[in-house]
């Protein structure tokens, strides 16, 4: 019973076309949020969602749309993909709002490769 | 522009013996500080924090050190196990961070039997 879960594992595209990644957690948190692993391996957040709400949205290009039907779930639709989009993507959810000394859980990773 | 390094890519230590993982950051304003691990394949598991008006927190084997006026913190791992092979990363947030988990580059720590 895996707490934040995420699909695909593994996407490979093409540049230019358009790709989601989904994620699910089942452990009430009201807060998700999207980080990216670049090839230098630093972890850099993208987004945040309260309580399906953006509370925090990093400087990413427009193509990057995270969408929160419900608090247990936060999409991320990337459109007309580029190269440089190609990294490891991490969803993470926490109890609390983000500031708050609370602990981030985060799931597998989804390693998007762009050819 | 890197807030919180990690300047150790790497680690090797001995089966029983103290790992002793480094991170430093630069900004002032940092008031909360964790420690995550990480596996081959797997997201970073959460492994132990520290607020800025402690300058120790221990848990098991794992104990993280702050020193604020250097802007240095620590992880202790005593004693080191095979199962302690892992990725350890160093985050921070606070100030104009606030709420955003702020990562180093992580730290490769192989424990040799």
């Amino acid at each position: 019973d895996t707490a934040v879960s995420q699909t695909p594992k593994y996407l490979v595209t093409q540049m230019g076309n358009d790709k989601s990644i989904k994620c699910e957690q089942n452990l009430g948190h009201d807060t998700m949020y999207w980080y990216k692993q670049d090839s230098k391996k630093f972890l850099k957040i993208m987004f945040s969602y309260n309580n399906k709400e953006l509370i925090i949205n990093e400087t990413v290009p427009n193509r990057f749309s995270p969408k929160s039907p419900d608090k247990a779930h936060l999409n991320l639709h990337i459109n007309s993909l580029e190269l440089g989009d190609s990294a490891v993507y991490f969803c993470a959810s926490s109890q609390d709002p983000p500031g708050a000394t609370d602990t981030q859980y985060f799931g597998p990773g989804t390693r998007l490769t762009v050819l | 522009d890197q807030q919180v390094k990690q300047n150790s890519p790497s680690l090797s230590v001995q089966e029983g013996r103290i790992s002793i993982l480094n991170c430093d950051y630069t900004n002032s304003m940092f008031d909360y500080f964790l420690w995550y691990k990480k596996y081959p394949a797997e997201g970073p598991t959460f492994l132990i924090s520290i607020s800025s008006i402690k300058d120790k927190n221990e848990d098991g084997r794992f104990t993280v050190f702050l020193n604020k006026s250097a802007k240095h913190l620590s992880l202790h791992i005593v004693p080191s196990q095979p199962g302690d092979s892992a990725v350890y990363f160093c985050a921070a947030s606070g100030g104009d961070s606030w709420g955003k988990l702020q990562f180093g580059a992580g730290t490769q720590v192989v424990v040799t039997p």
